[in-house]
């Protein structure tokens, strides 16, 4: 299987930084890798799709880049909404063998 | 507004099956471009996926529980279902149900259902 791992596992920001998390896979991956944002119980959200592309909905402070093993979720100016813990997840494989980075949690200064 | 809703036993016994439905409102299940997935939580823990079905009953599951995993689709009602079998204390999780958009090129889950949580004790 294909492992992510993210880093940091947790991060200390304060509202107005900019933030960056770093999700690395084990194989090359092209551009399968999403990124989903969850606040304490409740579900996941989609943020990012395809590395790259904002999902319908999500402010425009949150991009993701990258492609082959190495990625990264910015959130441009942090928000107070935005202190929750994000995933990464791959679904590359053919048939899909789908996994999820460990998670970051991004917690206020 | 497409809306999936999970339902079932919150604790089940040791070696017992878990059983969970999820029922899709506001969108066809049987909708091409999409497959539906469960992904499940453990208390504290990150997302592991279970397995995904197609409308047509073509199904992917995790090879790691693979032996123990059954999922299934009723399209006349809307919803499909989970079974995991032989569970231990190890299966206790939120179980999230999803909506698997898959693409010529890419794939993402959403939206997810709320989740709801199974216990394995006796």
């Amino acid at each position: 299987d294909i492992q992510m791992t993210q880093s940091p596992s947790s991060l200390s920001a304060s509202v107005g930084d900019r933030v960056t998390i770093t999700c690395r896979a084990s194989q090359s991956i092209s551009s399968y890798l999403n990124w989903y944002q969850q606040k304490p119980g409740k579900a996941p959200k989609l943020l990012i799709y395809a590395a790259s592309s904002l999902q319908s909905g999500v402010p425009s402070r949150f991009s993701g880049s990258g492609s082959g093993t190495d990625f990264t979720l910015t959130i441009s100016s942090l928000q107070p909404e935005d202190f929750a813990t994000y995933y990464c997840q791959q679904s590359y494989s053919t048939p899909p063998r789908i996994t999820f980075g460990q998670g970051t949690r991004l917690e206020i200064k | 507004q497409l809306q999936l809703q999970e339902s079932g036993p919150g604790l089940v016994k040791p070696s017992e099956t878990l059983s969970l439905t999820c029922t899709v409102s506001g969108g066809s299940i049987s909708s091409s471009s999409y497959y539906w997935g469960w992904i499940r939580q453990p208390p504290g823990k990150g997302l592991e996926w279970i397995g995904s079905i197609y409308y047509s009953g073509s199904t992917y599951y995790n090879p790691s529980l693979k032996s123990r995993v059954t999922i299934s689709v009723d399209t006349s009602k809307n919803q499909f279902s989970l079974k995991l079998s032989s569970v231990t204390a190890a299966d206790t999780a939120v179980y999230y149900c999803a909506r698997w958009t898959v693409t010529i090129q890419y794939n993402w889950f959403d939206p997810w259902g709320q989740g709801t949580l199974v216990t394995v004790s006796s």
